[in-house]
C-alpha cells in the first residue's frame, strides 16, 4: 500500500481480555517498528523487526506483550491479561532498510481498556 | 542511553509569523528525523536529517552534528501548522528512535 496501515484505528476492551493490533508496513520495507505513546509524551519504542525476526525487543514492558512477524510483512503486536495501564496510542513504523533509515508511522491504535 | 531534548514545550503564534523549534540530543546519533503529529495523531514525516541543511516549502531544518543539535523553521506560520512537533533520534547500534517529548504548536488566525 501507500503508507502503514494498522487496524483497528480504536479498539475498547475490558481489563484482563486478549487483544491484538494489526501493522500493515509499506510494501518493500524490511524493518518494522512498534511504538507505543502515552498522552502528552513522545512515541515509546516496544520492538523491531528486521525480516521476520525480532532483533530488538527491550521496549516491551513485560512478557503480556509479545509481537509477530510471520512472512516478513504483516505484523501483529499480541497484549495478554489487559491492563488499564495498557491503554495508550499503539504505533507502527516501517523503513526501507534498517541502519539509520527514515521511518514512516501509520495511524496509530488507539486501545482503551476499561 | 542517548537523551533528547525539545524547545520550547509550548509555543503560541500569530498566523503569519516565523519560529525556531530546537532539539539537542545527549550523544553522537546516526539518525535524525523531524515529526509533525497532526491533531488526529498521525506522525508526519517532515525532514529526514542527520547532518546539514534541507528545505521544504516555509519550513526548513539545520542539524549540527557536531555540536548535536538541530533547528526546525517555521516561516509564515498558518494555522494548520498547528499540532505537535517531534524530533526524534538513532545512535550506535539501535535501530530505535528516541523521541523528544515535542513541542505543541498554536498558531491562532
Amino acid at each position: 500500500g501507500a503508507g502503514v496501515s494498522q487496524t483497528p484505528s480504536n479498539k475498547v476492551t475490558e481489563k484482563g481480555k486478549y487483544v491484538e493490533l494489526r501493522c500493515d508496513p509499506i510494501s518493500g520495507h524490511t524493518a518494522l517498528y512498534w511504538y507505543r505513546q502515552s498522552l502528552g509524551q513522545g512515541p515509546e519504542f516496544l520492538i523491531y523487526f528486521q525480516g521476520t525476526g525480532a532483533a530488538d525487543d527491550s521496549g516491551l514492558p513485560n512478557d503480556r506483550f509479545f509481537a509477530v512477524r510471520p512472512e516478513g510483512s504483516v505484523s501483529t503486536l499480541k497484549i495478554q491479561r489487559t491492563e488499564r495501564g495498557d491503554s495508550a496510542v499503539y504505533l507502527c513504523a516501517s523503513s526501507l532498510s534498517s541502519w539509520a533509515a527514515e521511518a514512516f508511522f501509520g495511524q496509530g491504535t488507539r486501545l482503551t481498556v476499561v | 542511553g542517548i537523551q533528547v531534548e525539545q524547545s520550547p514545550p509550548d509555543l503560541i503564534l500569530q498566523e503569519g509569523a516565523n519560529s525556531t523549534l530546537r532539539c539537542n540530543f545527549s550523544d553522537s546519533v546516526n539518525n535524525l528525523q523531524w515529526f509533525h503529529q497532526n491533531p488526529w495523531g498521525q506522525l508526519i514525516n517532515l525532514f529526514y536529517i542527520p547532518s546539514g541543511t534541507k528545505q521544504n516549502g516555509r519550513l526548513s531544518a539545520t542539524t549540527v552534528a557536531t555540536e548535536r543539535y538541530s533547528l526546525l523553521y517555521i516561516s509564515s506560520s498558518q494555522t494548520t501548522d498547528s499540532g505537535v512537533y517531534f524530533c526524534a533520534v538513532t545512535q550506535g547500534g539501535s535501530e530505535k528512535l528516541v523521541f523528544g517529548k515535542g513541542t505543541k504548536l498554536t498558531v491562532n488566525p
